[in-house]
């Protein structure tokens, strides 16, 4: 059972548009929330991360909303760039008990000129 | 900047041989996760330690994994015998401690199995 299903699972955006992704978790348990950029050959890099108190989190051009009800969350890229084509990953994780990450597939991203 | 140390960052190895990857957390980080990401998938937990201990090895395939942290610091994950299936990369983090949020990763090793 895949408890983080993330969409699409690849996506192509011209430059200086807008790149959208999307989570959906079922464990209501889970209370943080993270993004991580990949690039080929290298670990996931910690982007931004948001927590259920807060609808929306912002850091420079790469933002978190967060709808609790349905329980979603996306990551909206505002005037992507080249340079931000990368593997993109959802994850949660449930600060009790010390649980790991749980990762969503994936999304691959291209930025185009 | 502090980061994750790993190595080799490549490893070919055949079927039915020993192989073993090595990991250096952040200083001072308390918490160490191994993962295993297959090509086009997102990682998924091997094991898990706090300090010398291990918290969490429900997904490790104990039959021909092993992982150890001998001395709480740096972490070796071994393989034996090694299969074609275990061809991915594998990805080493680490937290603060249990309690913190945030995990940082290193750049991995890409095993392939031949």
């Amino acid at each position: 059972q895949q408890q983080v299903k993330q969409s699409p699972q690849s996506l192509i955006v011209q430059k200086g548009g807008i790149s959208i992704i999307n989570c959906a978790y079922e464990n209501t348990a889970f209370d943080y929330f993270p993004w991580y950029q990949q690039f080929p050959g290298k670990g996931p890099a910690l982007l931004i991360a948001i927590r259920p108190d807060v609808s929306e989190k912002k850091e420079g051009r790469f933002t978190i909303s967060f709808n609790k009800s349905a329980k979603q969350f996306s990551l909206h890229i505002m005037d992507s760039q080249p340079g931000d084509s990368a593997t993109y990953f959802c994850a949660a994780r449930r600060r009790s008990g010390n649980t790991p990450l749980v990762f969503g597939k994936g999304t691959r991203l291209s930025v185009i000129a | 900047e502090a980061e994750v140390a790993q190595s080799p960052r490549y490893k070919i190895t055949e079927k039915s041989q020993a192989v073993a990857f090595w990991c250096d957390p952040i200083s001072g980080h308390a918490t160490l996760y191994w993962y295993r990401q297959i090509l086009g998938q997102g990682p998924e937990l091997l094991v898990q330690f706090q300090d010398e201990s291990v918290v969490d090895d429900s997904q490790l395939p104990k039959d021909r994994f092993s992982a150890e942290r001998l001395k709480g610091v740096d972490s070796t994950l071994k393989i034996q015998p090694a299969e074609l299936g275990d061809s991915a990369m594998y990805l080493c983090a680490s937290s603060p401690d249990r309690e913190s949020y945030e995990q940082y990763f290193g750049p991995g090793t890409r095993l392939t199995v031949t």
